[in-house]
């Protein structure tokens, strides 16, 4: 058990451009949870998958923002034309059925300048 | 929908010092509650969690929370707090019910910094 691997740590991106963050979940873990953090702010939830399929998604995940989950393994999150806005940290978590076992990545810091 | 209010953002402590942490919550069906901490540039960690049975949870480095369901609190204690406490410390909910089990609402976190 390697825990939850987030790639890249960080990111720098100009304005407009678009980025894809990968995480690697636990290999037993069926959940798979994206969350962003803000400076001086706690989690929010984007959206989680259960193997492939994205159930749920939050209102802050706008157009820009697709996540996917091929065949329940490792996900990526992709932003497209960024905004300064979007800079944060891009949290992955993965459980085994239930939330009671979230076991966090170290996230992808994102700077869109 | 859940939320939680962590009202101190900061709290400062000598070492040795004991500290509470404070966290209430609300939320209009039963609760899951947690306790994370994030250390400088890396992910978060669980610290302990309150699922049911005794309200009273323990972590394996002294903290302890108590879950109290007439005032929505959630508050956590270390009596002696060591300098390699210092972190960032957010406090957790998630729903009971199937739907609302999946994912969880953080607070705002609250900074401990332990001094000598």
């Amino acid at each position: 058990d390697t825990g939850v691997s987030q790639n890249p740590r960080h990111k720098i991106t100009k304005r407009g451009q678009n980025v894809t963050f990968r995480c690697d979940p636990i290999s037993e873990h069926n959940r798979l949870y994206w969350y962003r953090q803000t400076l001086g702010q706690g989690p929010e939830f984007l959206t989680y998958f259960q193997n492939e399929a994205q159930l749920e998604k939050s209102r802050l995940l706008s157009d820009r923002f697709s996540a996917e989950r091929p065949k329940g393994s490792f996900s990526t999150l992709e932003i497209q034309r960024t905004e300064q806005g979007d800079s944060a940290m891009y949290l992955c978590a993965s459980s085994k059925d239930t939330v009671y076992g979230y076991t966090f990545g170290s996230g992808t810091r994102l700077t869109v300048v | 929908a859940q939320s939680v209010t962590q009202l101190d953002s900061q709290v400062p402590v000598f070492e040795e010092a004991p500290v509470e942490l404070r966290c209430n919550y609300s939320s209009s069906v039963s609760v899951y509650l947690f306790w994370y901490v994030q250390y400088p540039n890396q992910g978060l960690q669980l610290l302990l969690k309150y699922l049911s049975g005794s309200t009273l949870v323990e972590s394996i480095n002294g903290f302890e929370a108590e879950f109290n369901k007439s005032q929505t609190s959630f508050h956590l204690r270390k009596p002696s707090v060591h300098i390699s406490d210092t972190a960032e410390y957010f406090c957790a909910v998630s729903g009971r019910n199937t739907g609302t089990a999946s994912k969880l609402t953080f607070g705002t976190g609250t900074r401990l910094q332990v001094t000598l």
